[in-house]
């Protein structure tokens, strides 16, 4: 079974620029969650998606940050315009069902630098 | 903020039983405990998690106290590639995995 898988795995944009950042999760997972650690930080949560609905999105950090999952299936995160303070490792996470009892499967994250 | 609370870093020789204590003092009642942990730059590994009673997989095992204010991860034999910053995280009822600092975990030969 395929795990967590995001694309790119690195990406270096100027400041300025737009970058999107995609998470295919394990297939039949209806959650998907991101979450991002900034240099020298701890990881933070983003947001939730239930399917396509944003269960809760009180982590993204700002309005130059958008999400969306459109069918379920996969999610993008677009960042614009980036800024030097976006970079990071940004992940991705996704779990079978809702609550604290399921465990949440993560992938390898994308390191984005901002120039 | 995170609820728990962890060594910075540890140390366990090769073969030997790592043991990584966490408290969460404050945790509620439905509240569960999960074990994550970060090797190099790669995503969080899931480990193990429980409510209230000990559990054990294939990877480690977990043991809480009657209380619930402390837990163990226990790595039965750990090896080196089991270097790794360790997480023990408290899932709040809003779902999302808070992460705190961590223990950084290394295993010598």
């Amino acid at each position: 079974e395929a795990g967590v898988t995001q694309f790119p795995s690195h990406s270096v944009i100027e400041k300025g620029q737009t970058v999107t950042l995609r998470c295919d999760p394990i297939s039949g997972h209806d959650n998907l969650y991101w979450y991002r650690r900034v240099m020298g930080k701890e990881i933070k949560f983003l947001l939730h998606f239930v399917k396509e609905s944003k269960q809760d999105e009180s982590g993204m950090p700002n309005n130059r940050f958008l999400a969306e999952r459109t069918g379920g299936t996969y999610s993008t995160l677009k960042v614009q315009p980036a800024e030097l303070e976006d970079s990071g490792v940004y992940f991705c996470a996704s779990s079978s069902f809702q609550g604290m009892a399921a465990e949440a499967f993560f992938g390898q994250g994308t390191r984005l630098t901002v120039v | 903020d995170a609820k728990t609370t962890q060594p910075p870093s540890m140390d366990c020789a090769e073969g030997r039983a790592a043991n990584l204590p966490c408290n969460h003092s404050t945790i509620s009642g439905n509240e569960y405990v999960y074990w994550y942990r970060q090797i190099h730059s790669q995503g969080p590994q899931y480990i193990i998690h429980g409510l209230k009673n000990n559990e054990t997989n294939e990877m480690a095992s977990l043991i809480i106290t009657e209380d619930r204010k402390s837990s163990t991860l226990i790595l039965p034999h750990a090896t080196l590639r089991d270097t790794a910053v360790y997480y023990c995280i408290v899932r709040v009822v809003t779902d999302k995995l808070i992460f705190g600092t961590g223990t950084r975990l290394q295993v010598f030969p």
